[in-house]
C-alpha cells in the first residue's frame, strides 16, 4: 500500500497526558499537512510542511501542539497536557508540490484521539 | 475570512440525481474540490474545478461553478446506495497549501 499511513489509528488517553501521532506520507510527496476534524465538521487546517520546513501554523495550534518533519519524510504531531477539547480525528495529508497551484491532497485514515 | 458553507443533509432515492450545493467566500479561490468520506475511511478526492471553468463532467459527476455568486454544486447522476457518504466542498487559492473545507453534506440514498 503506497498511500498515506497514520499511527496509531486510535488513542485513548487521560487528561494531562502527552500523546504523539505519526504520519508517513506518499514517498515522493514533499508537502505534508495536518488537519483536525471534530464530529459533524470538515477538516480544519493545523499546519503544513514543505520538505522539513514548517511553513504555516494555524491559530488553532496552541502552544501545547508541536509538529515536526525532521528529515522531510514522516511527520509527528505531539499534544502536551491533553485536554478533553483535544478529542478529535487528526488527519494527515500529503501532496506532490510539483504544481504550485493545483494541490491535490491525499489523506490518511486519521488518528482518533479520545481524552478522558 | 475564508468560509465554505454546505447544507448538512440530502436524501434521495436510488436512481435519482443528487445535487449537493456549496457557497464560499474567498474571491481568490483558485481551485474548488469535492471530497468524499465514507465511514472508517480517509477523505477521497472526487473531482476538482479550476476557477476559470464553469463546468466539469467526469462520468456520473458534474460540477458547476458560478464564480459571480461563489456557488459550487456537485451533481451525481443515477445515484447508487454506494454513493451514501459525506461530501465535502473545499477551496484553495493560488500557491495555496491551505485548503478550507465545508462542514460536509451527508448523502442518504434510499433503495
Amino acid at each position: 500500500d503506497t498511500g498515506v499511513s497514520q499511527d496509531p489509528r486510535h488513542k485513548i488517553t487521560k487528561r494531562g497526558q502527552n500523546v504523539t501521532f505519526r504520519c508517513d506520507p506518499i514517498s515522493e510527496h514533499n508537502r505534508l499537512y495536518w488537519y483536525r476534524q471534530t464530529l459533524g465538521q470538515g477538516p480544519e487546517f493545523l499546519t503544513y510542511f514543505q520538505n522539513e520546513a514548517q511553513l504555516e501554523k494555524s491559530r488553532l495550534l496552541s502552544d501545547r501542539f508541536s509538529a515536526e518533519r525532521p528529515k522531510g519524510s514522516f511527520s509527528t504531531l505531539e499534544i502536551q497536557r491533553t485536554e478533553q477539547g483535544d478529542s478529535a480525528m487528526y488527519l494527515c495529508a500529503s501532496s506532490s508540490g510539483r504544481d504550485s497551484s493545483y494541490n491535490e491532497q491525499f489523506f490518511g485514515p486519521g488518528t482518533r484521539l479520545t481524552v478522558l | 475570512g475564508e468560509d465554505v458553507e454546505q447544507s448538512l443533509f440530502l436524501s434521495v432515492r436510488e436512481g435519482d440525481s443528487s445535487v449537493i450545493n456549496c457557497t464560499y467566500t474567498d474571491s481568490s479561490s483558485t481551485y474548488l474540490y469535492w471530497y468524499k468520506q465514507e465511514p472508517g475511511a480517509g477523505l477521497q478526492l472526487l473531482t476538482y474545478i479550476f476557477s476559470n471553468m464553469d463546468m466539469k463532467q467526469d462520468q456520473r459527476l458534474t460540477v458547476l461553478l458560478n464564480k459571480k455568486d461563489k456557488h459550487l454544486s456537485l451533481r451525481i447522476a443515477d445515484t447508487q446506495t454506494g454513493d451514501s457518504a459525506i461530501y465535502f466542498c473545499a477551496e484553495s487559492s493560488t500557491g495555496g497549501f491551505k485548503t478550507i473545507f465545508g462542514a460536509g453534506t451527508r448523502l442518504f440514498v434510499k433503495a
